[in-house]
């Protein structure tokens, strides 16, 4: 199967302050790529779909401007939280879908905690 | 209204033993996928096993299987022979169409914890 990978793994960072997540899929070109948020013990929330070179499609609640997401190319996504404060503190999670593929190939997640 | 339902948020199950995570789904689409990921404690999630909603035989993947019921609306988990490295979250999702490139829907997840 495809590899996806996400870096950082973790984040600590203080209130107001950007923070940028990146996704690649490392063997495949990706033909859509997902954006989650994960809260502790709950289940994982879609946040919004990116596609390379178009505009990132936002799940009702989720604030553009706040989530900013740069699909550049077919194995690249980075979701970016700006002005983070500590109630965007969650677990990030990415996903990638392939032509021929069923599934969608998770990355491992990045542990964001605002200060 | 709830697109997917996992009614167990935990379970247990003595090693060896087989076990039975529960998963409802609602759809109006005569195409979908159902999927189950598993993920332990380090967040990663594991891709297990996928029906598609025109199959018409249940799907298996080593000892997992989906006991997929179109008209019940249930696509069950079955784990076969459990070990202790089952234990994890294990989540139903679904996906409404045929592209991949549809967003997936995910339960609330069930909490499997296998006992030696």
């Amino acid at each position: 199967g495809a590899v996806v990978s996400q870096h950082p793994s973790w984040v600590i960072c203080k209130s107001g302050t950007s923070v940028k997540i990146e996704c690649r899929s490392l063997d495949f070109q990706a033909t859509t790529m997902f954006w989650y948020r994960q809260f502790p013990k709950q289940s994982l929330m879609l946040m919004a779909t990116s596609n390379e070179g178009s505009k990132a499609t936002y799940e009702q609640g989720v604030e553009k401007d706040k989530f900013l997401i740069n699909h550049a190319s077919l194995t690249l996504s980075t979701l970016t939280v700006t002005s983070a404060h500590p109630e965007d503190s969650s677990f990030y999670i990415c996903s990638a879908a392939f032509q021929g593929y069923n599934e969608q190939f998770f990355g491992p997640g990045t542990r964001l905690t605002v200060l | 209204a709830q697109k997917i339902t996992q009614t167990q948020p935990g379970m247990f199950v003595q090693e060896k033993e087989a076990v039975t995570l529960d998963c409802t789904y609602d759809t109006s689409d005569p195409s979908y996928g159902l999927f189950w990921y598993k993920q332990p404690s380090s967040g990663e999630m594991i891709f297990l096993i996928y029906q598609g909603s025109y199959d018409q035989q249940n799907a298996t993947e080593g000892r997992y299987s989906l006991n997929f019921q179109k008209a019940r609306k249930s696509a069950n988990l079955v784990i076969s022979a459990s070990q202790l490295g089952d234990s994890a979250m294990y989540f139903c999702a679904m996906r409404e169409g045929i592209s991949s490139a549809r967003q997936l829907t995910f339960g609330s997840g069930t909490q499997l914890t296998v006992l030696p």
